[in-house]
């Protein structure tokens, strides 16, 4: 059974550019969440959607944007990029997400921002 | 607010021994709790889900308790081995944290052969 799909796995972009990462669930998967992973901060949630309703938001600015498709995959949009956004974005799957069902991590995108 | 802490935040053994790495959390209204590895610059791989009326869980030479009252769980690593080196996160599934896991720093573990 294949499992999480992020991509990109690697983007550098400019300060002031946008960038579109996206993440493909296990199959019969509903619910995808993203987390935001740096050195300093670790592991931050940053929104999770479940039939493409978002049911939670981390507290990141609203340049940080998420969707999801009917076929449970998901995007998240990152506007105006700053350095500090720089960091390992990870996806996470989840039959129903929470009450008793695990997470499912993808490989991450990697984003650099210069 | 729930929060979690994981002791040490850094452990080197030589390979062989056994080892355990703890993971404690303020508030005991969890779901579940889930133990991760992480190797450098990569994703999250689990290796352990305990539901919160579970009191452990076992998957080869690791085993993972839970304790919901006291706040606290254990993984334990028996004969260690060098590719058990990387970092293990433990992340509570919360219900006061709706659809979204709260994660403990993390132990980076060296194992030395």
């Amino acid at each position: 059974k294949a499992g999480v799909t992020q991509t990109p796995r690697y983007l550098i972009k400019t300060r002031g550019q946008q960038v579109t990462l996206s993440c493909s669930p296990i199959s019969g998967h509903r619910s995808v969440s993203w987390y935001q992973q740096t050195p300093g901060q670790g592991l931050q949630f940053l929104f999770e959607y479940f039939s493409e309703t978002q049911r939670n938001k981390g507290n990141f600015p609203g340049r940080f944007s998420g969707r999801q498709f009917s076929n449970s995959r998901s995007e998240m949009n990152v506007s105006t990029l700053e350095l500090g956004d720089s960091a390992l974005y990870l996806c996470a799957s989840s039959l129903k997400g929470q009450t008793g069902y695990g997470y499912t991590f993808g490989s991450g995108t990697r984003l650099t921002v210069v | 607010k729930q929060e979690v802490t994981q002791i040490p935040a850094a452990l080197s053994v030589p390979e062989g021994e056994n080892l355990v790495l703890n993971c404690s959390f303020t508030d005991s209204a969890i779901y579940n709790l889930q133990w991760f590895r992480q190797d450098p610059g990569k994703g999250l791989t689990s290796l352990l889900l305990i539901q919160s009326s579970q009191r452990e869980q076992t998957s080869g030479r690791l085993n993972a308790s839970l304790d919901k009252s006291s706040g606290r769980s254990t993984l334990y690593i028996a004969a260690s081995q060098p590719g058990d080196s990387a970092t293990y996160l433990c992340a509570v599934s919360s219900m006061d944290s709706s659809y979204k896991l709260i994660f403990g720093s993390g132990t980076r573990l060296l194992v030395r052969p």
